[in-house]
């Protein structure tokens, strides 16, 4: 089974600030097997990024990613108030698995 | 616009027996395969299970094998998971999922139903 770890496990910015998250695999993950999903509280997680680095439908361009082999970032430009939220990588590339998740909150 | 509706959780008792149902709308259904994912504060997000567009192919995680069933019926646009041999860390919100590919990604969750398995 492919570990995903995430890091940091919180991050404290302010609105307007760039936000990097990182998600580590335990072995070398496809590039087009890696997603990124985004949850609020009380909410399911929403796809943000898929393929490594393709947005959704309706994800603004200020979300990136980017990523190889075992290293992947996803990457907020600006933040804005609805960005705060809990970011889940995801593998397909066997044993579907989820890293543990980064909250990215307001400071 | 994609949606999909979970039914059926609430509480059981430990070796009981639940199902669970996802009603999907806005989409072809019978085109997709779909997952149920389920989340807990603990262990956080875990794939459960799986089945190919028509129902010809499951697949399910290890924690879960030989307990678990899904299935579903393509004329009611209707998923469905079979959880027998409840044990309580079964406990967790269950998440319906449709899969798009090429490449692969969860595009589009239900809004989740709690199971608490619990004596």
């Amino acid at each position: 089974e492919i570990v995903l770890t995430q890091s940091p496990g919180t991050l404290s910015l302010s609105p307007g600030e760039r936000a990097t998250l990182s998600c580590r695999a335990s072995q070398s993950v496809s590039s087009s097997q890696l997603v990124w999903y985004q949850q609020k509280p009380g909410q399911a997680p929403r796809l943000l990024i898929y393929g490594a680095s393709s947005r959704a439908t309706g994800i603004p361009d200020r979300f990136g990613a980017s990523g190889s082999g075992t290293d992947f970032t996803l990457t907020i430009s600006r933040l804005e108030p609805e960005d705060f939220a809990v970011y889940y990588c995801q593998q397909f590339t066997d044993s579907w698995t989820f890293g543990q998740g980064t909250k990215v909150e307001i400071k | 616009e994609a949606q999909l509706l979970e039914s059926g959780g609430g509480l059981a008792r430990p070796g009981g027996s639940l199902r669970l149902s996802c009603a999907a709308f806005g989409f072809t259904f019978s085109s997709h395969s779909m997952s149920w994912v389920r989340q807990t504060p603990e262990k956080g997000l875990e794939w459960v299970s799986a089945i190919s567009n028509s129902g010809d192919k499951t697949y399910y995680a290890d924690s879960v094998k030989g307990r678990f069933t899904i299935s579903r019926d393509n004329s009611k646009n209707t998923l469905s998971l079979q959880m027998n041999s409840l044990r309580v860390e079964d406990t967790a919100v269950y998440y319906c999922a449709k899969e798009a590919f090429n490449p692969l990604r969860l595009d589009c969750w239900g809004q989740g139903t709690l199971v608490t398995v619990s004596s």
